[in-house]
């Protein structure tokens, strides 16, 4: 456990609902970044914070996808009309900007599209 | 474009033997190079960092070397046990270490 938890740990929905996930880091770091990894494949940046203000998304994040950090505490991750294409793990990762920038993942939600 | 390459893509030991994966990267500016190990359905754990001066690093069974002219690394596991079961991921930095770019991992099967 890397002290970082993410809600819900699985989700199931069908083609054109919207999801939300929630990701609570580590309770100091004041930077958290957002991934998705599909199977067989690593992480690929989506976007990341720093405090509450979105510093840098990627261009996988379509406008479908928008992502919150209201009060620099917890995030979350908002799909609208999702597609069977989005099925993947959604990983949250924290990293205090002067402690080495080590990132500690969460466990992941795994989303899948039907 | 920033890139990480890794090698193999999956591997099967034997308990007990030693193994090696490796890692080439194309990513600029370069700021430090770290190892994740991620069990199936879990996020990434963290094992070693090294930035540009270090050449290696070791973390109890694991060691990772760093040739920053090759752009080169590689994590060597002795004594390989089935906890080891996992994929390895190597991980670069840029941008300050703000951003990373990951490589695809390395899928490890420990067998008795």
């Amino acid at each position: 456990d890397t002290g970082v938890s993410q809600d819900p740990r699985h989700k199931i929905t069908k083609r054109g609902q919207n999801v939300t996930f929630r990701c609570d880091p580590i309770s100091e770091h004041n930077r958290l970044y957002w991934y998705r990894q599909t199977l067989g494949q690593g992480p690929e940046f989506l976007t990341y914070f720093q405090n509450e203000a979105q510093l840098e998304k990627s261009r996988l994040l379509s406008d479908r996808f928008s992502a919150e950090r209201p009060k620099g505490s917890f995030s979350t991750l908002e799909i609208q009309r999702t597609e069977q294409g989005d099925s993947a793990m959604y990983l949250c990762a924290s990293s205090f900007i002067a402690g080495g920038q080590t990132q500690y993942f969460g466990p992941g939600t795994r989303l899948l599209v039907l | 474009k920033n890139q990480v390459e890794q090698s193999p893509q999956s591997l099967i030991i034997l308990e007990g033997k030693n193994c090696t994966l490796q890692c080439n990267y194309t990513v600029s500016p370069f700021s430090n190079l770290r190892w994740y190990k991620q069990d199936t359905g879990r996020g990434p754990v963290s094992l070693t960092i090294m930035t540009f001066s270090e050449n290696t690093k070791s973390n109890g069974r694991y060691t990772a070397t760093l040739d920053a002219d090759t752009k080169q690394s590689s994590l060597h596991i002795t004594a390989s046990q089935l906890s080891d079961s996992a994929s390895y991921i190597c991980v670069v930095s840029f941008n300050a270490g703000n951003m990373l770019t990951f490589g695809g991992g390395t899928r490890l099967m420990v067998k008795p």
